[in-house]
């Protein structure tokens, strides 16, 4: 089964810097990679998608990923980061008929 | 449309009992999966149901089961509980599957507390 790993589980940032979330993932098959938000409060939604294609995806509210396969990886960027972006993110991996996600980044954006 | 809805949002059991959680997915949903997720782990696939058969199963011991109705409704079943098992159980529809098509839709989960 394939397996996702997150880094820098907590990120402290202040508004305007830039965030990059690391997500690299084992499985050497076809997959198709997701990044969800959970707000304070609210439910898990959707952040944004990569099924082919331009490897470079934009999602919601100015965030962005690139999938590099070479280096199994789906890291989320956004260039600059605002007080309402703070949640905790999860990357995922649909692999071998299950989508497995990794244990999350908890991000907090000081204004 | 009405999102995913998930009853109880609350409960509180002591070790040994069992429990029962309800997920009613998004209107013409067929497929429903079941997470596990606690602090420092994320979340854990348990299990996803599509047209009432389970079709995946994550790496949970056989305490936990689930079912899923015709109408697309699905339960999901913890017996014997341990302290361990306290976590947030969510419900997750989408069309087809997870990652087939598109995204899943995350209902708000239910908080089971065991003591």
């Amino acid at each position: 089964a394939q397996s996702v790993s997150q880094h820098n589980h907590h990120v402290i940032l202040s508004e305007a810097a830039s965030l990059e979330l690391g997500c690299n993932y084992s499985y050497g098959g076809t997959v198709n990679l997701f990044w969800y938000v959970q707000y304070p409060g609210q439910h898990l939604q959707l952040l944004l998608k990569y099924f082919s294609g331009d490897p470079l995806v934009k999602g919601i509210k100015g965030f962005e990923a690139e999938f590099i396969k070479s280096k199994f990886s789906f890291n989320l960027r956004k260039p600059s980061v605002q007080w309402s972006d703070t949640a905790e993110y999860f990357c995922a991996v649909y692999g071998n008929n299950r989508l497995a996600f990794g244990k999350g980044n908890q991000v907090v954006v000081i204004p | 449309k009405a999102g995913v809805t998930q009853t109880p949002r609350y409960l509180i059991k002591t070790r040994g009992q069992q429990v029962t959680l309800s997920c009613s997915p998004i209107s013409g949903h067929r497929s429903v999966s079941w997470y596990q997720q606690t602090p420092g782990q994320g979340l854990q696939f348990l299990f996803e149901y599509f047209s009432e058969t389970q079709r995946n199963k994550g790496n949970f011991p056989g305490r936990f089961s689930g079912r899923q109705f015709s109408n697309s409704r699905s339960e999901m079943n913890v017996s014997t509980l341990e302290l361990g098992d306290s976590a947030l159980y969510l419900c997750a529809s989408s069309l087809d599957g997870p990652g087939i098509a598109g995204e899943l839709f995350f209902g708000e989960g239910s908080r089971l507390t065991v003591l």
